[in-house]
């Protein structure tokens, strides 16, 4: 059984840029939840996806955007980057949105 | 919403000891309590969970307990070896939520560092 895989495993980006991080869902899980986790702080919230749509959202503005594809992998779009915004972006699958999530390894954002 | 607070933030202990992290959360429907440990440079692991149907799990060296009542529960590892040093995050959720909420809010961590 294959785990959670997110792609890539480090970037780079320059204040004002876009980004696009993928996640690759548990085989049979549907459900994607996106994380954001800053450096000495445990991981925030940002949305989560449900058989293509969003279910559920944290406290993140609209240029975090999402998406989930037939296979249940998902992006995380942001757009007009900030130096907040550099962190640990988490990828976590689940059979249903209510069941336990697994991680995946994260994807490290840092924006200069 | 749900606040979950973790105490201490650094825990330091011999090879053998156990280790205790507590946490507390504020949502009284906060139902679904799990535990993770993150390795440097990777993501969280699950290594345990608990729901608040029941009051203790336990799972060899690692145990679980749930106070609803006072809404706390904490983690306790016994015999602990250096491969246990990690940081451990606490986190809540409503596994019951009917609507959009299954978001897990997290602890800020504990650093755990065992000496051999």
């Amino acid at each position: 059984e294959t785990g959670v895989t997110q792609s890539p495993t480090h970037l780079i980006k320059t204040r004002g840029q876009q980004v696009t991080l993928r996640c690759s869902s548990q085989s049979g899980h549907n459900t994607v939840s996106w994380y954001q986790q800053a450096l000495g702080q445990g991981p925030q919230f940002i949305f989560q996806y449900y058989r293509e749509e969003e279910n559920g959202r944290g406290n993140f503005p609209p240029r975090f955007s999402g998406l989930q594809f037939p296979n249940y992998s998902s992006e995380l779009n942001v757009n007009a980057l900030e130096l907040d915004d550099s962190a640990l972006y988490l990828c976590a699958s689940s059979t249903v949105p209510a069941d336990t999530q697994y991680f995946g390894p994260g994807t490290r954002l840092t924006v200069l | 919403g749900e606040n979950v607070e973790q105490h201490p933030s650094t825990l330091s202990v011999q090879e053998g000891d156990s280790a205790v992290i507590k946490c507390t959360y504020s949502d009284s429907a906060s139902n679904y309590f799990p535990w993770y440990k993150q390795e440097l440079g990777k993501g969280p692991q699950l290594i345990i969970d608990i729901r608040s149907n029941v009051g203790e799990k336990k799972d060899q060296r690692i145990a679980v307990t749930l106070n609803k009542t006072a809404k706390h529960f904490s983690l306790h590892i016994t015999e602990t070896q250096p491969e246990d040093s990690a940081v451990y995050f606490c986190a809540a959720s409503n596994a019951n939520d009917g609507g959009s909420n299954y978001k897990l809010t997290f602890g800020k961590g504990t650093l755990l560092t065992v000496n051999p």
